[in-house]
């Protein structure tokens, strides 16, 4: 069982926005503001794509964006695209004695 | 251009040893933290290790404390990992990933080594 919460998977079509959920508690996501969303594709390694919440990487589409409300970071994607079908990760730095937790996990469908 | 490129994954019995080992390139090694990240068959991403700049602060995750030991060699401009007592349930793609910001940051990974852990 993963620290974070995130669904197991979304679905949009084309041109449609979605958003991914990652739900921690006051130890985690709460507390921090040190969240981070990853991009993983099949047999690939993961991609940054959001950090510290809501900050973009150099070279990562402005259809990505981060942010958190309370226990709940959420990733958005806007226009969506066939790539970004994949699974996406989100991370939390945490005050317990394991210093960074990870969602589960979601996979993302483009319709 | 920014590389990590892992090596020393094989098949170990459990309860066995193994050195897995980083090696970087395309930017300046020393200046930054580096963890071990793994990812079992099917599954999600899971955080083992970290390991400041200097190599002065270390931190691990639970399930591997007492058993796992980071460290890195800045003049080699490598990472390594040295795992014992390994478990069947350890079998997973070992990741070594760049620190951007915070140990949460990480932006740059390598395509991983796999490690697996069977009689």
């Amino acid at each position: 069982q993963s620290a974070l919460t995130q669904p197991a998977s979304v679905s949009g079509s084309p041109g449609q926005s979605i958003t991914i959920s990652c739900t921690g508690t006051d130890s985690d996501v709460g507390g921090y503001n040190y969240v981070s969303w990853f991009q993983q594709h099949p047999g690939k390694a993961p991609k940054l794509m959001i950090y510290d919440v809501s900050n973009r990487p150099s070279g990562v589409s402005h259809r990505f964006s981060g942010s958190k409300s309370g226990n709940t970071a959420s990733l958005t994607i806007s226009g969506l695209q066939a790539e970004d079908e994949a699974h996406y990760y989100c991370n939390s730095f945490t005050a317990t004695s394991t210093l960074v937790v990870f969602g589960g996990g979601t996979k993302l469908t483009v319709l | 251009e920014v590389q990590l490129v892992e090596s020393g994954g094989i098949l170990v019995q459990p309860g066995g040893s193994l050195r897995l080992s980083c090696a970087a390139s395309g930017f300046t090694f020393s200046s930054y933290g580096m963890n071990w990240v793994r990812q079992a068959p099917g599954k999600g991403l899971e955080w083992v290790s970290y390991i400041s700049s200097t190599g002065s602060t270390i931190f691990y995750a639970d399930s591997v404390r007492g058993r796992f030991t980071i460290s890195r060699d800045n003049a080699k401009n490598s990472l390594y990992l040295q795992m014992n007592s390994l478990s069947a349930e350890e079998t997973a793609v070992y990741y070594c990933a760049r620190t951007l910001t915070t140990v949460t940051t990480l932006d740059y990974w390598g395509q991983g080594s796999l490690v697996t852990v069977s009689s």
